[in-house]
């Protein structure tokens, strides 16, 4: 069952920054909010992860809300080359391990 | 270049066929996943393996059978396939301790087409 949801699509001017959203009403106090992305044919891509705390790393930057039931995935200077899927993810603590839940993903146009 | 590699890139195969789908890591960790993406869905989680022991394996058909020799390699033995199962599989592997910083790092996949 996936966790999260997210707008299916979004525009962003090349150079301004890119929001994404995505909600995660169910998740619990050790569950964990991870980001990818997925460029055409290719495998997802780790962007950052926050249990939290804002995070920010060379990517972008994590912002969750304080109850925790919601976050934004920021692309500060969003280029033609991030142009892709992006999936918001809540990872579960398991007996045997952790598990990942992709949600259906955002998928973001950059425009020239 | 993820340290995740995935042969073949492509396949096709008939739905009486056996194939088999190879991955291999180089990056040292102790867990492997096949995922399944179709056209419009969300990525699918098929089967865990930690430390190469199965520990999960999501209602997934038996015409899929899982296969994992050692820490390093994972296979996805295919039989018998239907159209429906035509999507993009991919492996994953990650390092399992507990920690707070466990990630997936993907292969590109394999795009499977069953005729």
């Amino acid at each position: 069952d996936a966790k999260t949801t997210q707008p299916p699509s979004m525009d962003c001017a090349e150079g301004r920054a890119a929001n994404l959203p995505c909600n995660h009403s169910t998740i619990s106090g050790n569950e964990y909010v991870y980001w990818y992305r997925q460029i055409h044919s290719q495998g997802p891509q780790y962007i950052i992860h926050g249990l939290k705390n804002n995070e920010t790393n060379e990517m972008a930057s994590l912002i969750i809300t304080e109850d925790r039931k919601s976050s934004t995935l920021i692309l500060p200077h969003a280029t033609l080359r991030d142009t892709a899927v992006y999936y918001c993810i809540v990872r579960v603590v398991t007996d045997t391990g952790n598990q990942f839940y992709f949600g259906t993903g955002t998928s973001l146009t950059v425009i020239p | 270049e993820t340290g995740v590699t995935q042969t073949p890139r492509h396949l096709v195969m008939g739905m009486t066929n056996k194939k088999s789908l190879k991955c291999e890591q180089h990056l040292g960790h102790n867990a492997m996943y096949w995922y399944k993406q179709s056209a419009k869905k969300p990525l699918e989680l098929m089967f865990v393996y930690n430390f190469k022991e199965q520990t999960e394996n999501n209602s997934v058909p038996s015409r899929f059978s899982p296969e994992c020799p050692n820490s390093s390699h994972l296979f996805l033995h295919l039989h018998t396939l239907q159209p429906e199962d035509s999507a993009l599989y991919l492996c994953a592997s990650s390092q399992v301790r507990g920690g707070t910083n466990e990630k997936l790092f993907f292969g590109s996949g394999t795009q499977l087409s069953v005729l």
